[in-house]
């Protein structure tokens, strides 16, 4: 069974603190992604990454930055937590081309709470 | 700016019923659509998609129609069953831009039995 999993469930950190989150897919595909998900927001893309080592922004990059060492591995850091990135952060990946099928596969989310 | 837009939060539907889940988007350079269903503690999960030579796609009970030239989509759920009852995240992408999804903000389906 395909499977995206994300290290923490749930996550409360503080102020000023560096916070790491990290995902890992078992379906050997090249894309993953980072949203994060708010009330009346909805998904918004922060990272994505179409190879190893390979990142491009998203719509909402400011105060995160991310690691893809591994295929299999798309970590997103904050490099000092700030209220305001309270959230629930997925993680997802898809195959290049993915248009075809339409199908991002995502993780199970982790929530982060910054006090 | 939200690229794109679904304007109703919530809707709630009669069990049986037909459920129109509306979508509507701003950049001309997306050509492929996506829906996704998403539970509550859950990650999204695909439901259906819709390539912008198309102007609809059917699966079963989902049926998503697509109007180019409004910009806008929809997706039609025939029967509604208490099950359906999520979140509807409607996404577009850009084959000029990799593979990057571009999700709306959603919307709560209640299918009251």
């Amino acid at each position: 069974d395909v499977k995206v999993t994300q290290s923490s469930r749930y996550l409360v950190k503080r102020t000023g603190e560096k916070v790491f989150l990290e995902c890992v897919q078992d379906m050997d595909h090249e894309n993953m992604f980072w949203y994060r998900q708010d009330p009346g927001l909805g998904l918004r893309l922060i990272y994505f990454s179409y190879d190893v080592k390979m990142k491009e922004k998203g719509d909402i990059p400011e105060g995160y930055s991310v690691s893809r060492e591994k295929k299999e591995r798309f970590s997103l850091i904050l490099e000092s937590a700030s209220t305001n990135q309270t959230s629930m952060y997925l993680c997802a990946s898809s195959l290049t081309g993915a248009r075809g099928t339409g199908e991002l596969f995502f993780g199970e989310g982790s929530r982060l709470t910054v006090l | 700016d939200q690229q794109v837009k679904q304007n109703s939060p919530s809707l709630s539907v009669q069990e049986g019923r037909i459920s129109i889940l509306n979508c509507d988007y701003t950049n001309s350079m997306f050509d492929y659509f996506l829906w996704y269903k998403k539970y509550p503690a859950e990650g999204p999960t695909f439901l259906i998609s819709i390539s912008s030579i198309k102007d609809k796609n059917e699966d079963g009970r989902f049926t998503v129609f697509l109007n180019k030239s409004a910009k806008h989509l929809s997706l039609h759920i025939v029967p509604s069953q208490p099950g359906d009852s999520a979140v509807y995240f409607c996404a577009a992408s850009a084959s000029t831009s990799y593979d990057k999804v571009i999700f709306g903000p959603g919307t709560s389906l209640s299918v009251i039995p």
